[in-house]
């Protein structure tokens, strides 16, 4: 069966950088994307950007671009999603999910809650 | 950017009662929408893709309609289990982007 398994909780200083890793099993990894997806506290969906695990072909949110770098080892079937300066408003739970551009998210991972502060 | 707005933002239902909610889309986005449901401290749940498809497993009392810019998800008779938040969610465009959620709470 399809799994998506996220890396535990991390805290963080404001500035600092976290990098998120999402361990997919079940399915060919090459043959779909993955997608970030964050939720601050209380508050909805937010998109933060895809990734190809194909060709590694990237599609950041206009927001986060210049702080976000999302990629992927095939040899593993892990992709990652690396935040830097941080800030307090950076704080979410942030779920990877399979699906880019084209396809909605039908697999999701568990959340990692990144909790930025001083 | 596409935008998408639900309404309404909150909703009180009694188990049983049939339920709707409308999303609608800053601009045509065909049928590439998605539905999401929602538990607290869970990961979101996909239940209708490409506007009236239903995912495998998901209650046949969920369906989906619409396209271009206006889509509803309907709940046919609301059970226990469906109170949550649900998000719809268009990938139509480069991007994806969720409306701001439907909580559907117990009356």
């Amino acid at each position: 069966q399809v799994q998506l398994v996220q890396s535990g909780a991390e805290v963080k200083k404001p500035g600092a950088s976290v990098k998120v890793s999402c361990k997919a099993s079940g399915y060919t990894f090459t043959s779909y994307g993955i997608s970030w997806v964050r939720q601050a506290p209380g508050q909805g969906l937010e998109w933060m950007g895809w990734i190809s695990a194909y060709n590694g072909n990237t599609n950041y949110a206009q927001k986060l671009q210049g702080r976000v770098t999302m990629t992927t080892d095939t040899s593993t079937s892990t992709a990652y999603m690396e935040l830097r300066s941080l800030r307090s408003d950076d704080t979410a739970v942030y779920y990877c999910a399979r699906g880019v551009s084209g396809d909605p998210g039908d697999y999701w991972g568990q959340g990692t809650l990144v909790t930025v502060s001083s | 950017d596409i935008q998408m707005t639900q309404s309404p933002s909150t909703l009180s239902a009694s188990v049983g009662d049939r339920v709707t909610i409308t999303c609608r889309a800053s601009q045509s986005i065909s049928s590439w929408l998605a539905w999401y449901q929602q538990k607290p401290g869970k990961a979101p749940k996909l239940l209708i893709y490409k506007a009236s498809s239903l995912e495998s497993g998901v209650p046949s009392r969920f369906s989906g309609s619409g396209s271009g810019t206006e889509f509803t998800l309907t709940i046919s008779s609301l059970q226990p289990d469906d109170f949550a938040t649900y998000y719809c969610q268009q990938y139509n465009s480069y991007t994806w982007t969720f409306g701001q959620g439907t909580k559907v709470e117990i009356k």
